[in-house]
């Protein structure tokens, strides 16, 4: 999948827990995203990061929390105000700012107990 | 074609045969657009793109075609393959205004592919 790996491939929530998704890039790119695929759907935009320390809500953020500390790695974290957690969930880079070519993982697949 | 409703369109063609997958898209002001395929349980994989200073950009069995007046993107995939079965989606983006990093996507289509 083009240098970005996610995981856990499979992840399952309890209700009132936290769970992190992980990303990580080897392709020295600046700018990182996650999206929200919901069944029969397109993407929709959770958070973005352009460059390290530093990243912007999307379109549906509320329930969501990320964090940039290093270049290659954007974890997600889905917290328990997320009352709808069950979704797939991709996270893609682009090489820099403006580029708007995305490539993407091979997502996570998280599901409530 | 594409929508932005809550069901997603299906194309069905026979293989061999040529695919057209349609796309509007509602931002006048984007100028980069991006088709991607997406296979069941994997994340989309980059198809081909297109400049608004562009009407028709070809790769390998793939065409898009971009009309800026009724804001309408194609992808036509010749001789069509069982390995083209995936959800196409179109994306679009305006890339001068800092929006370059936001990608909108449409609903996407489901093209099958019968044998």
């Amino acid at each position: 999948d083009g240098g970005i790996t996610q995981s856990p491939k499979y992840l399952f929530r309890k209700e009132g827990q936290n769970v992190t998704l992980s990303c990580e890039q080897n392709l020295n790119h600046d700018a990182m995203y996650w999206y929200r695929q919901d069944p029969g759907q397109g993407l929709r935009l959770i958070y973005y990061s352009q460059i390290v320390n530093d990243f912007q809500k999307g379109d549906i953020a509320e329930g969501y929390s990320v964090s940039r500390e290093k270049k290659e790695s954007f974890p997600l974290t889905v917290t328990s105000a997320q009352k709808n957690p069950t979704a797939f969930y991709l996270c893609a880079s682009s090489p820099k700012r403006g580029q708007g070519k995305l490539f993407f993982g091979s997502g996570t697949q998280l599901s409530v107990l | 074609g594409e929508s932005v409703g809550l069901h997603l369109p299906t194309l069905s063609v026979q293989e061999g045969d040529n695919s057209i997958i349609n796309c509007a898209y509602s931002n006048s002001a984007s100028d980069y657009f991006i088709w991607y395929k997406q296979e069941s349980g994997k994340g989309p994989q980059f198809i081909i793109d297109i400049r608004s200073n562009m009407d028709k950009r070809q790769g390998q069995r793939v065409t898009v075609l971009l009309n800026k007046t009724v804001k309408h993107l194609s992808l036509q995939i010749a001789a069509t393959q069982p390995g083209d079965s995936a959800v196409y989606f179109c994306a679009e983006t305006h890339l001068f205004t800092g929006g370059g990093n936001k990608l909108t996507f449409g609903t996407g289509t489901q093209l099958k592919v019968e044998l």
